[in-house]
């Protein structure tokens, strides 16, 4: 079974300051997807950012990265020039090809300061 | 753009009850897709439908049911409630031939 850890429960930084987030996965799949959700206060699940495994080129979405390590099953989510509106609850996930269940890691908090 | 819509949004039963979520998936979506996220948990994948017909199922108990209309809504139907199915409740839909999954904003059901 595919496993997602997040190691890090809570980050915190500084409002204009750049964050990373790290994740870390299980599979013995070659093709498959990450994702990055946010879950703010109002508890919605919003998608910020997807890789698709095959691809090597890092997703970035506006102020959202990724950094996409296949090999060491690394999927870090860099936030630069952080922004009030971005403190939340921030999850991994993962969708194996063809799949339909995402595997969720812990999450992390992050906490942005003013 | 047009999100997932669920209602209710809030619903309180008492223990030994029936519960119905129900989904709206954004037009022109296929697939559906509900989660359980207790509290403080990540969400934990129930159940899908790919064309009104089951595609996957997780972690769903024996007591939950679900099902996905010619109209593509989706019915979670939850009975003998117990406190601990106190969650929210996410419905997710995708588009014909892709895999992201958009979240609703969830329907959070208490238990007493």
């Amino acid at each position: 079974a595919q496993t997602v850890t997040q190691s890090q429960p809570e980050m915190s930084v500084q409002e204009a300051e750049t964050v990373t987030l790290s994740c870390t996965y299980d599979t013995s799949e070659s093709d498959y997807y990450l994702f990055w959700y946010k879950q703010p206060p109002s508890r919605q699940m919003i998608l910020v950012i997807r890789q698709e495994a095959y691809k090597q080129q890092n997703a970035t979405e506006n102020r959202f990265s990724v950094n996409f390590q296949k090999a060491a099953k690394s999927f870090s989510l860099k936030i630069s020039d952080s922004q009030l509106g971005d403190a939340a609850m921030y999850f991994c996930a993962y969708l194996r090809d063809a799949g339909n269940m995402l595997t969720f890691g812990g999450g992390t908090r992050l906490m942005v300061k003013p | 753009a047009a999100g997932v819509i669920q209602s209710p949004r809030h619903l309180i039963k008492e223990k030994r009850e029936t519960a119905t979520l129900k989904c709206y998936p954004i037009p022109r979506h296929d697939t559906v897709y509900w989660y359980q996220q207790g509290p403080g948990q990540d969400p934990q994948f129930l159940i899908s439908f790919y064309e009104k017909m089951q595609s996957d199922k997780g972690s769903i108990p024996d007591r939950f049911s679900a099902q996905q209309f010619s109209d593509y809504h989706s019915e979670l139907n939850m009975s003998s409630l117990e406190l601990g199915d106190s969650a929210l409740y996410f419905c997710a839909s995708s588009p014909p031939g892709l895999y992201e999954q958009y979240f609703g904003p969830g329907t959070r059901l208490t238990v007493t």
